[in-house]
């Protein structure tokens, strides 16, 4: 049961455009959520956050929206640079309970940014 | 300020063999985690260290696995006997605070034959 899901495996996006990373989720318990960039050979390093009770993160070229009645976060990147490409995984977790350390991950989106 | 130090970066052992991977937290950091990514799906959590303590280890995925992180400082996740399902990259990551500021070491790529 995948409670995080990144259904897009990969985009390809031209260098100065939007990139648009999408990730949905189901446990109706997260209350936080991340972005997490990985290049090969490497830990995934973290990007941005997003807590339940806000609905935009931004951070430079770098936004998340949460819509929550959808269960639904995206990461928007703009202008994408050819240093952006990497695989990008959505993650989240839940502040309360005994697993509040604990993040989920979906699969990862694999974007590559073309000169 | 050192990162998250993982070894070895590789290790192929022989199903049934025995292998001990070891993480060294950022120093002063006393959350602990390891995670796996199985055959480029995604990364799974496995467990949760305050200080030495367990405080989740609901993904641990069975008793072939134990984890250990004697005085609170560097962790070792032992494998024993290893199976072929058991490949995969094993990440370690360290946080002051939980959910924030999660800084992954480089990972280890334990390959089973």
């Amino acid at each position: 049961d995948q409670q995080v899901k990144q259904n897009s495996p990969s985009l390809s996006v031209q260098e100065g455009r939007i990139s648009i990373l999408n990730c949905d989720y189901t446990n109706s318990m997260f209350d936080y959520f991340l972005w997490y960039k990985k290049y090969p050979a490497e830990g995934p390093t973290f990007l941005i956050s997003i807590s339940s009770i806000k609905d935009k993160n931004e951070d430079g070229r770098f936004t998340v929206f949460l819509n929550k009645s959808a269960k639904h976060l995206s990461l928007h990147i703009v202008p994408s640079q050819p240093g952006d490409s990497a695989v990008y995984f959505c993650a989240a977790g839940n502040a309360g309970g005994t697993s509040y350390g604990k993040l989920t991950f979906g699969q990862g989106t694999i974007l590559t940014v073309h000169p | 300020e050192a990162g998250v130090t993982q070894f070895p970066s590789h290790s192929v052992i022989e199903k049934g063999q025995t292998v001990t991977l070891r993480c060294d937290p950022i120093s002063g950091h006393d959350n602990l985690y390891w995670y796996r990514r199985v055959m480029g799906k995604e990364i799974k959590f496995l467990l949760h260290f305050v200080k030495e303590s367990k405080q989740d280890e609901s993904g641990m995925p069975n008793n072939r696995f134990l984890a250990e992180r004697t005085g609170g400082t560097y962790s070792t996740l032992k494998v024993q006997p290893a199976e072929l399902e058991d490949s995969g990259v094993y990440f370690c990551a360290s946080s002051l605070m939980t959910l924030y500021g999660y800084t992954f070491g480089s990972g280890t790529r334990l390959t089973v034959v």
